[in-house]
């Protein structure tokens, strides 16, 4: 059964950092696009970034480039994202989530696996 | 960035009647659109995929159709457990992928 759970949100003050960690099961990990969706209280879904199976290439939506980075650690199956310079629309419930398509099919797609999320509150 | 467009923002509909969303693209997205339902409280679920293939264990009374710039999802007797929000999602030109606003449907 493929499991994805998010973990490190916390409550943190503008300008501050923060590393979420999603934790993955279930599925060979290292063959999967990995991608960072959030979703602001009360609002709709928000694409953040993703990462290819090896780390080799990232993507960023704006919003969040030069701020966020995203990393993965395939001996511990863990994905990773790191925000610094944090906003208060950073406010949000972070979701990870696999790409149904493996790497190797050359093929991306939308995410069929998602985590509960984590939330990350952006407040003074 | 290409804008997604979903209509109505909220459906009335009754249990066992047909329901219809709708979504738009500012422009072409092939046949690369996705639909998700969400639950309040819970994680977005993938129902369909390529605009109108079921993910793995996704009833047959959800359909999808559509490409290019028009898509529909059609929920052909409504059952309880399907009053929700639903979003659309195109992943042919990236990044960014982009959802939707979201339709909410409702219980009439």
């Amino acid at each position: 059964e493929v499991q994805l759970v998010e973990s490190g949100g916390v409550v943190v003050q503008p300008g501050g950092s923060l590393r979420l960690s999603c934790a993955a099961s279930g599925f060979t990990f290292d063959a999967y696009t990995m991608h960072w969706v959030r979703q602001a209280p009360g609002k709709g879904l928000e694409w953040v970034s993703l990462i290819r199976w090896d780390g080799g290439s990232t993507n960023y939506a704006d919003s969040v480039k030069g701020r966020f980075t995203i990393s993965r650690d395939n001996s511990k199956n863990s994905l990773y994202l790191q925000m610094s310079s944090l906003r208060t629309e950073d406010t949000a419930l972070y979701y990870c989530a696999k790409d149904m398509y493996p790497d190797s099919s050359g093929y991306y797609g939308p995410g069929d696996y998602w985590g509960l999320g984590t939330l990350v509150t952006v407040s003074s | 960035e290409i804008v997604m467009t979903q209509s109505p923002a909220t459906l009335s509909v009754s249990p066992g009647e047909r329901a219809t969303l709708s979504c738009r693209a500012s422009q072409s997205v092939r046949s690369n659109l996705a639909w998700y339902q969400q639950k309040h409280g819970q994680a977005p679920r993938l129902l369909i995929h390529g605009a109108s293939t079921r993910a793995t264990g996704i009833p047959a009374r959800f359909s999808g159709s559509g490409s290019g710039t028009e898509f529909t999802l059609t929920i052909s007797s409504l059952q309880s457990e399907d009053f929700a929000v639903y979003y659309c999602q195109q992943y042919n030109n990236w990044p960014p992928y982009t959802f939707g606003q979201g339709t909410k449907l409702e219980i009439k």
